[in-house]
Order: structure tokens, then C-alpha cells, then sequence
């Protein structure tokens, strides 16, 4: 299975930071990989799908870039509605999720 | 809408069994793969299953193979997971979600399955 690597696993921001979360594939993926937003005790919503594309009615202050096996997802300006645990998810092969970074206010 | 609304879970022993259901609407269910995830509480996300929009190809982590099984009825846009043998580690809100084959666009709100003596 391919393991899929987010880092951080945690960070702290404040309003109107720039945020980068990186997630790493254990081997080539070219552009199969999506982000997610979960809030607490909510379900997943759909940021970004293959690698870049901005899921419809998502913000524009988030954007993913990259390919083969490391891939970004960037948060522009932070807003409150931002803090939550983002994961990515490769769809190469058989599906893996990474382990989430946390995104808690400074 | 799309909407996905999760159904079935509840409490069970180890070694039992759970059937768990997803009624869809709001989409053109027959022509979707449909996926089953699962988060452990406190913890990330992990695929279960999914299942191709004929149910012609279907597909399991080894964590659930042989013990799990998916299947969907396009009639009542409906999609299934039967889970028996049932482990603690299988405790977890379930999930289904629109997709399988890349990204998953829509999900469900989650059934919460525990299993426990």
C-alpha cells in the first residue's frame, strides 16, 4: 500500500496567517491526490481534487499544488472558520489517507 | 442536493454482526462508485471499501477483507455494508461517501458502530 505522510501533525496560526501543510507519498502518485477539511464531529468536505483543483464552492485563499510524491495544500490568509484537521488522499491505488494535520489558534 | 444519510449502527459484540445502509438522493446514483470510511475515535480517517457504479468491482483494505461486504442497489439508491466478525478496532463512526475511483466529493454524516462486551 502506498503510505501517505502529512506534516506537520499539528501547528498553531493566527488570523490572516499563511498555512502550508505537506503531504509525501511513499512512491509516485502523479496528480491522485485530494484534501480535506473535517471540523469536530463533523464529516470531511472536499477542498481540492487532483492535486490542484478547487472543489466548487471552496474559498479561494486555499490552493494545492505539486506532483509525483510531495504535494502542498496552502491556506492564503486564515479565517476563523479555517481552524480544523486537514488530510490528504491518494487514489493511485488502493486508497490511503494521510494521518491529518490539526490547525489550532495561536 | 446530494444528500448521503447513514443508517444501522449501534452497539454489538465481538463476533457479531451489523448491516449498515446509505439511502442516496439529490444525484444519479447508478452512475456513481460509492465508498465506505471509517474514523476511530480520536483518531484519522481509513477506507473500508467501494464499490463500482454496476457493482462489477468492489475492493477492501486487508484490515476488513473476508469480513466485510459492500454492495448497493441502484433501484433504491441504496448502498450497503454487511460487517461481521466483528472486532473492537472496527469501532468507529462509518461513513459513506460519493466516489471511490478518485475524490471522494460528497460524504454522509456518519454512523457510529461500537463494538464492545
Amino acid at each position: 500500500d502506498i503510505q501517505m505522510t502529512q506534516s506537520p501533525s499539528s501547528l498553531s496560526a493566527s488570523v490572516g496567517d499563511r498555512v502550508t501543510i505537506t503531504c509525501r507519498a511513499s512512491q509516485t502518485i502523479s496528480r491522485y491526490l485530494h484534501w480535506y477539511q473535517q471540523k469536530p464531529g463533523k464529516a470531511p468536505k472536499l477542498l481540492i481534487y487532483a492535486a490542484s483543483a478547487l472543489q466548487s464552492g471552496v474559498p479561494s485563499r486555499f490552493s494545492g499544488s505539486g506532483s509525483g510524491t510531495e504535494f502542498t495544500l496552502t491556506i492564503s490568509s486564515l479565517q476563523p472558520e479555517d481552524f480544523a484537521t486537514y488530510y490528504c488522499h491518494q487514489s493511485y491505488s488502493t486508497l490511503t489517507f494521510g494521518g491529518g494535520t490539526k490547525v489550532e489558534i495561536k | 442536493q446530494v444528500q448521503l444519510v447513514e443508517s444501522g449502527g449501534g452497539l454489538v459484540k465481538p463476533g457479531g454482526s451489523l448491516r449498515l445502509s446509505c439511502a442516496a438522493s439529490g444525484f444519479p446514483f447508478s452512475d456513481y462508485y460509492m465508498s465506505w470510511i471509517r474514523q476511530a475515535p480520536g483518531k484519522g480517517l481509513e477506507w473500508v471499501s467501494y464499490i463500482s457504479s454496476t457493482s462489477s468491482y468492489t475492493d477492501y483494505p486487508d484490515s476488513v477483507k473476508g469480513r466485510f461486504t459492500i454492495s448497493r442497489d441502484n433501484a433504491k439508491n441504496s448502498l450497503y455494508l454487511q460487517m461481521s466478525s466483528l472486532r473492537v478496532e472496527d469501532t468507529a463512526v462509518y461513513y459513506c461517501a460519493r466516489g471511490g475511483n478518485g475524490w471522494l466529493d460528497f460524504w454522509g454524516q456518519g454512523t457510529l458502530v461500537t463494538v464492545s462486551s
